[in-house]
């Protein structure tokens, strides 16, 4: 089946530093991702869909100089957030498209906990 | 609007019970559905997807689920729920390739032995 991955699982950082969270496409290749935020006891909300070799698309209310999404190439998204403050703890999670005939389906990496302090 | 909705934020079930959880949609375009389950501090693993086709799709661990375009619903179900379905289960919506899920809020299920 088709796997994500994401690294690392956890991160826990000061206030004021930057955190760079990978999202890798294992045994496929995926033209688009997409960058999740879950808050606790809440449910997925869209960041920004990354597209390779493009800008990223951010979603209303998402600051694109904070949240910086690299998609370098057809398995590897980058999502950077910088000067961490402690409201952005959260649980990013990434998906990747994986094209089937003229559906998609998206599969979602395991998740990246971030705690700021 | 291009929206989920999941009517039940918690579901508590015996061990052993038939499960139903609800999930109605709004969206613009052709539906592709969607279910996927998450354990706590955990990623989304999907469960089962509607694309077109039959309206009864079969999914992983014993779970399948209805679409009903008249009613604008793609509800999940279960014959007999284990302990180990105890998760929080997401109704999705999308579209076209390289569109964002739409996702509902949720719903939280308990097992009781």
């Amino acid at each position: 089946g088709a796997v994500v991955s994401q690294h690392p699982s956890r991160v826990i950082c000061k206030s004021g530093t930057s955190v760079k969270i990978e999202c890798r496409s294992l045994d496929f290749q995926a033209t688009t991702m997409f960058w999740y935020r879950q808050f606790p006891k809440q449910s997925l909300m869209l960041m920004a869909t990354s597209n390779e070799g493009s800008k990223a698309t951010y979603e209303q209310g998402v600051e694109k100089d904070k949240f910086l999404i690299n998609h370098a190439s057809l398995t590897l998204s980058t999502l950077t957030v910088t000067s961490a403050h402690p409201e952005d703890s959260s649980f990013y999670i990434c998906s990747a498209d994986l094209l089937a005939g003229v559906a998609e389906t998206q599969y979602f990496g395991p998740g990246t906990r971030l705690l700021v302090l | 609007a291009q929206s989920v909705t999941q009517p039940d934020i918690h579901i508590t079930v015996s061990e052993g019970a038939s499960l139903e959880l609800r999930c109605n949609y709004s969206y613009g375009a052709t539906p592709y559905l969607f279910w996927y389950v998450q354990s706590p501090g955990q990623g989304l693993q999907l469960l089962l997807k509607y694309f077109s086709g039959d309206t009864l799709v079969q999914g992983i661990k014993g779970f399948e689920a209805e679409f009903k375009r008249s009613q604008s619903s793609f509800n999940l179900r279960k014959p007999s729920v284990h302990w180990s379905d105890a998760a929080e289960y997401f109704c999705a919506v999308g579209g076209q390739a390289g569109t964002a899920l739409i996702f509902g809020k949720g719903t939280t299920l308990s097992v009781s032995s």
